[in-house]
Parts: structure tokens; sequence; C-alpha cells
């Protein structure tokens, strides 16, 4: 079954850290780049970080450009997010998306149920 | 950054409508397009990726068309499992953009 299960979300006061992890299964993880996308409450979607399947590249919104850190291990089928400074503005529902493959048809792209991090004093 | 615009921001459709939903990008992004479902209270689910193909198990009533500038979504005959919420994104480049949104509901 190919799936991706966040984890990591919780309660920070403003300036806190948050490390955000997504396990992958059932599909050659290294393979694919790999996103983290957030959702404020009642928002639509907000694209925050990519990676690319080796991590040589990453890239990042500038809304929280040297703040996070997107990372990766493939030998553990893990994505991760580091999150520090984190602001109000930061509060959503976080998940990770595997990056569809243009030269792959009737893929199967996976997203992950998502991890809720609230920043709140 | 690339802006996405989609159209219309909602629409009340019945059973067994044909429905189209327009992503417009602000500049050519080719076919590097997506289209994701969301149902309230659920992740995103990806339908449609490189503006045409479909993700594997999604019904072959949705189909994604376009290129450059300019890409629909079609459900051909709307179900009930289809009230929801369809993004487009495009992945051309950084940042990876979404529309804004748009939200089918019963008629």
């Amino acid at each position: 079954d190919v799936k991706l299960v966040g984890s990591g979300g919780g309660l920070v006061k403003p300036g806190g850290s948050l490390r955000l992890s997504c396990a992958a299964s059932g599909f050659r993880f290294s393979r694919y780049s790999m996103n983290w996308v957030r959702q404020a409450p009642g928002r639509g979607l907000e694209w925050v970080s990519s990676i690319s399947p080796t991590s040589t590249y990453t890239f990042y919104a500038d809304s929280v450009r040297g703040r996070f850190t997107i990372s990766r291990d493939n030998a553990k089928n893990s994505l991760f997010l580091q999150m520090n400074s984190l602001t109000a503005e930061d509060t959503a529902l976080y998940y990770c998306v595997t990056e569809p493959n243009y030269y792959e048809t009737n893929g199967n792209y996976p997203w992950g149920q998502g991890s809720l991090v609230i920043v709140s004093s | 950054d690339i802006h996405m615009t989609q159209s219309p921001s909602s629409l009340s459709a019945s059973l067994g409508d044909r429905v189209t939903i327009t992503c417009r990008a602000s500049q050519s992004v080719d076919i590097f397009l997506n289209w994701y479902q969301q149902k309230p209270g659920k992740a995103p689910n990806l339908l449609i990726y490189a503006a045409s193909n479909l993700q594997s198990g999604v019904p072959s009533r949705f189909s994604g068309n376009g290129s450059g500038t300019d890409f629909t979504l079609t459900i051909s005959s709307l179900r009930p499992e289809d009230f929801a919420t369809y993004y487009c994104q495009q992945s051309y480049m950084t940042p990876r953009t979404f529309g804004q949104g748009t939200r089918v509901d019963i008629k």
C-alpha cells in the first residue's frame, strides 16, 4: 500500500521550534522529489518547501526561508521539516507530498494525512 | 512568482452534470500542471498530473487538458463523491503555486 504517514505536530509557543517527520512506504521513496504543503484553518493550500531525490536541491517559500529546513533520509524512507522561530502565521496542517514524476504514466503519488502545528502562547 | 487563477470559485451542480473548472497561469507552465481534490476534513488527493495524466485509481470520468497558460479539469458525469474543493497547482518552477480553489457543491 502506497502511503505517507506524518508525525511531530503539536502546540508550540511563538519563537519556538518543531520538527515534522513523514514516513514513506509502498513505493521507491528515493526516486522522487518531496514537498511540504500547508493549509491554515479554513484557507487554501500553500507550498512550503521541496527537496530533490538525493537532497542536492532544496527550495523554500519566501515566508519560511531562513527559518525552516527540509531534509530526507532515503535509507529510512523519511522526510523531515525542521521549523524554527515559529509565529502564529505558521499555524496550519502540514502535509508531506510526493512530487509527480512527469515521465511516468498511471503513477501513484500520495499525500500524508497532515500534521497539525499550532503556534500560540 | 507564477499566479494561478481558477474559475469559477464555486459552482453548484446536479448529479450527472458535466462540470468544467478552468485554471489560468500568469505565465507558461508548459504541461507542469496538477489537479487535486479535497474533501472536508481530509487531505487533498492528486487527480491529474502533467496536465492530463490520471493518477492510478482515479476514475476515468475525470480528465484534464491544456498546456502553456490555460488548463481545464472536466468531470464528465458528476457523482455524489465528487462534491469537494478542487485545486490546480503548477510545478514548472518554485514557488509551486496553487490556485485559490473551486468548491463544487450540490444544486
